[in-house]
């Protein structure tokens, strides 16, 4: 149980261009999603947290505009990344509170070119 | 905000020997660290965690110790076979009637060779 949906599972997309990232808990309501980035041989960085209904958090130096999340719905959790450019490209990866810790979407790997 | 530091960054064992990997924290408030293990390009994977109410907790190979006093908590593989050779990360976070967002250590990559 307690199963996050993450897609696309890669993306390659031209600079300039948007990319929307989805997760989907399909077994429990997510009231919180927690958005990860994660950089080659690197630890994963928290970038924000969206709440269900109200306004995403973001970390310090996480440009809002550029890395729009929104959490409509207690199962679907989006983020997109805006006007891409090569230095976006990354592993991205949401991860939702469960009832005994945390639960991970499959991430996305995203190339932009 | 939480801080958590994590050594060393890489560890190289050989088969059958013993693993430690240690983390600090810096949020007295936290009061759940879990550990995972991660394989490129893959989600991390949760191989054991423990809160700050036990010292020390143990499932099979892999043992996690606890002090809270110090602000440090450590991970133990016994016996490694290469199959443990992977990223190892800890963690730490606010748990209650909802878990706060997770902050990760550097990561240690352990290669265990046969």
């Amino acid at each position: 149980g307690a199963v996050v949906s993450q897609h696309p599972s890669r993306v390659i997309c031209k600079s300039g261009t948007s990319v929307k990232i989805e997760c989907r808990s399909l077994d429990f309501q997510a009231t919180t999603m927690f958005w990860y980035r994660q950089f080659p041989k690197k630890s994963l960085m928290l970038m924000a947290t969206s709440n269900e209904g109200s306004k995403a958090t973001y970390e310090q130096g996480v440009e809002k505009d550029k890395f729009l999340i929104n959490h409509a719905s207690l199962t679907l959790s989006t983020l997109t990344v805006t006007s891409a450019h090569p230095e976006d490209s990354s592993f991205y990866i949401c991860s939702a509170p469960k009832d005994s810790g945390y639960t991970f979407g499959s991430g996305t790997r995203l190339t932009v070119v | 905000g939480e801080n958590v530091e994590q050594h060393p960054s890489t560890l190289s064992v050989q088969e059958g020997d013993s693993a430690v990997i240690k983390c600090t924290y810096s949020d007295s408030a936290s009061n759940y660290f879990p550990w995972y293990k991660q394989e490129l390009g893959k989600r991390p994977q949760l191989i054991i965690d423990i809160r700050s109410n036990v010292g020390e907790k143990k499932d099979q190979r892999i043992a996690v110790t606890l002090n809270k006093t110090a602000k440090h908590f450590s991970l133990h593989i016994t016996e490694t076979q290469p199959e443990d050779s992977a990223v190892y990360f800890c963690a730490a976070s606010r748990g209650g009637t909802s878990y706060g967002k997770l902050t990760f250590g550097q990561g240690t990559i352990l290669t265990v060779h046969p």
